[in-house]
């Protein structure tokens, strides 16, 4: 089974804190999805990672393709970050999601 | 920037009826899919396609559900008798290459009564 876990399911910061969200999944994949889902519900691509690290800004995107692990850090957080983040990875042409840590940035 | 639309926005229908949902995805984009989000829970893969045929598809996608692209520039995604339990959210997304950066729709929302 294909799954795809995430921690922590939520987290608050105050505004200028160093965030990590967590993504391990179970099972080899070709590549390794951040989204952004905001309050809305429109959901925003991050990062697209098949190995190593990567860099966008505040955000950086790390994945351990021996350790089936991916990070997910904001740097100097801010409330416009609050934000749902999504893990999903893909196994040929699917996708399989996590589900989601719920950030709330506080001022 | 270029984006991906989706129409409706918002779609309230009775159950047993059809639905089609509409997405243009970006224009030099090759692969194609959709997902759906029910209240409440995680995202979840419906299809993907490429070459004018469907490349993957999920438990999900029964024979209830069907993907086209009719013209060049529209993928739709039609639900032939609705259930209750399709009321979701359901999302288009694109991507250049295969495993590529996926560009999604702001959604529609699919209210089955």
């Amino acid at each position: 089974k294909n799954e795809v876990e995430q921690s922590p399911q939520n987290l608050t910061a105050q505004e200028g804190e160093f965030i990590t969200i967590n993504c391990s999944y179970s099972v080899g994949i070709s590549a390794l999805h951040w989204l952004q889902q905001h309050p809305g519900g429109g959901i925003v691509s991050l990062f697209m990672l098949s190995s190593g690290k990567k860099k966008h800004g505040r955000l950086i995107a790390t994945i351990n393709i021996q350790e089936k692990h991916s990070s997910l850090h904001i740097t100097a957080s801010h409330p416009r970050d609050s934000a749902v983040y999504i893990c999903a990875v893909r196994i040929s042409n699917q996708f399989y999601f996590g589900t989601g840590t719920s950030l709330t940035v506080i001022p | 920037e270029p984006e991906v639309t989706q129409t409706p926005s918002h779609q309230v229908t009775q159950m047993g009826q059809e639905v089609i949902l509409r997405c243009v995805p970006i224009s030099n984009h090759l692969y194609f899919y959709w997902y759906r989000q029910i209240l409440g829970q995680k995202v979840e893969f419906l299809v993907s396609f490429y070459n004018n045929e469907i490349s993957e598809k999920s438990e999900i996608f029964d024979d209830q559900f069907s993907v086209e692209r009719p013209d060049g520039s529209n993928f739709t995604l039609k639900i032939r008798s609705t259930k209750l339990e399709d009321s979701a959210m359901y999302f288009c997304a694109s991507s250049a290459e295969g495993p590529g950066e996926l560009f999604f729709g702001e959604g529609s929302r699919l209210t089955v009564l």
